[in-house]
C-alpha cells in the first residue's frame, strides 16, 4: 500500500553539524512529497515540498531531493543550529486524493550548543 | 488570518464520557481533516470533509464522528472515551487542488483517565 518510512526516530547533533534524515516512500500513484516541521507546543508546519515535475525543494537552508529510482526524499542541511531542534515529518499526497497526507513516524532532532 | 484554530488545547476526559473537539479556519478551504498522533507513531488520518461530504477511514469508522455545519468549522466527536483515545488530535485544512500543502492547527492533547 501507500506508505512513508522514516527509520531514524531521534537524531542528536552539535551546532554546525551536517544533518541528513532518511525518508523513503512506497506508492503506485503520483506523489507530491513534503517535509513538515513541528516545534514544541506547535502544530506541524510546512518546511518544503517537491512534485515529480521539479525534483528538488529548499527552504531556510534545508534541501530535499526527490529520487524516483530509489523512491527516496531525504532531508539535508549543511549546518544546523539550536533553533532547528524539532520533530521533522516526511509526508506525501497522491494525485486526486484530496491532499490526504501519508506521514512517516517523524524524526526528533536535538541540536546541542 | 491564515491559521487553523483548535479548541481546547488540552482536554482531560473520563473513561466512558463524550469528548468534542473543535477546529476552525477562515481561509475558505473546502477540505478539513482530523489526524490522530500518538507517541512514536506517524500521524494517522481519522476522517476528512470535502465540502459537506464526510470521508471516514475504515478502521476508525465507528470510533469517531464529525460535523461541519459551515465551511469554516469542523468538530471531532467521541461518544464514549476509552484509554486508547489518549493522543494529540491535529486538525488541518486545504483546498482540493493537487499539490496544496494542508495547513495544521496547534493540536488538542486529549488525556483520558
Amino acid at each position: 500500500g501507500d506508505s512513508v518510512i522514516q527509520m531514524q526516530g531521534q537524531v542528536t547533533l552539535s551546532e554546525n553539524d551536517f544533518l541528513f534524515i532518511n525518508c523513503t516512500y512506497s506508492t503506485t500513484g503520483y506523489p507530491t512529497l513534503f517535509w513538515y516541521v513541528q516545534y514544541s507546543g506547535e502544530g506541524p508546519q510546512l518546511l518544503l515540498q517537491v512534485t515529480t515535475a521539479n525534483n528538488k525543494g529548499s527552504s531556510r537552508g534545508f534541501e530535499a531531493t526527490y529520487d524516483k529510482g530509489t523512491t527516496s526524499f531525504h532531508l539535508q542541511k549543511t549546518s544546523v543550529q539550536e533553533i532547528d531542534s524539532a520533530v521533522y515529518y516526511c509526508a506525501m499526497t497522491l494525485m486526486s486524493n484530496y491532499n490526504v497526507l501519508y506521514f512517516g513516524s517523524g524524526t526528533k532532532l536535538t541540536v546541542e550548543p | 488570518d491564515t491559521t487553523v484554530k483548535q479548541n481546547p488545547r488540552y482536554k482531560l476526559a473520563r473513561v466512558g464520557k463524550p469528548v468534542n473537539l473543535i477546529c476552525s479556519q477562515t481561509m475558505n478551504h473546502d477540505t478539513m481533516y482530523w489526524y490522530q498522533k500518538k507517541p512514536n507513531q506517524a500521524p494517522k488520518l481519522l476522517l476528512f470533509y470535502y465540502d459537506k461530504i464526510l470521508n471516514r477511514e475504515a478502521d476508525t469508522f465507528e470510533k469517531f464522528q464529525s460535523s461541519r455545519p459551515n465551511n469554516s468549522f469542523c468538530s471531532l466527536y467521541i461518544g464514549s472515551a476509552g484509554l486508547e483515545y489518549s493522543a494529540m488530535y491535529l486538525c488541518a485544512s486545504s483546498l482540493r487542488v493537487d499539490n496544496q500543502a494542508p495547513l495544521f492547527g496547534e493540536g488538542t492533547r486529549l488525556s483520558v483517565l
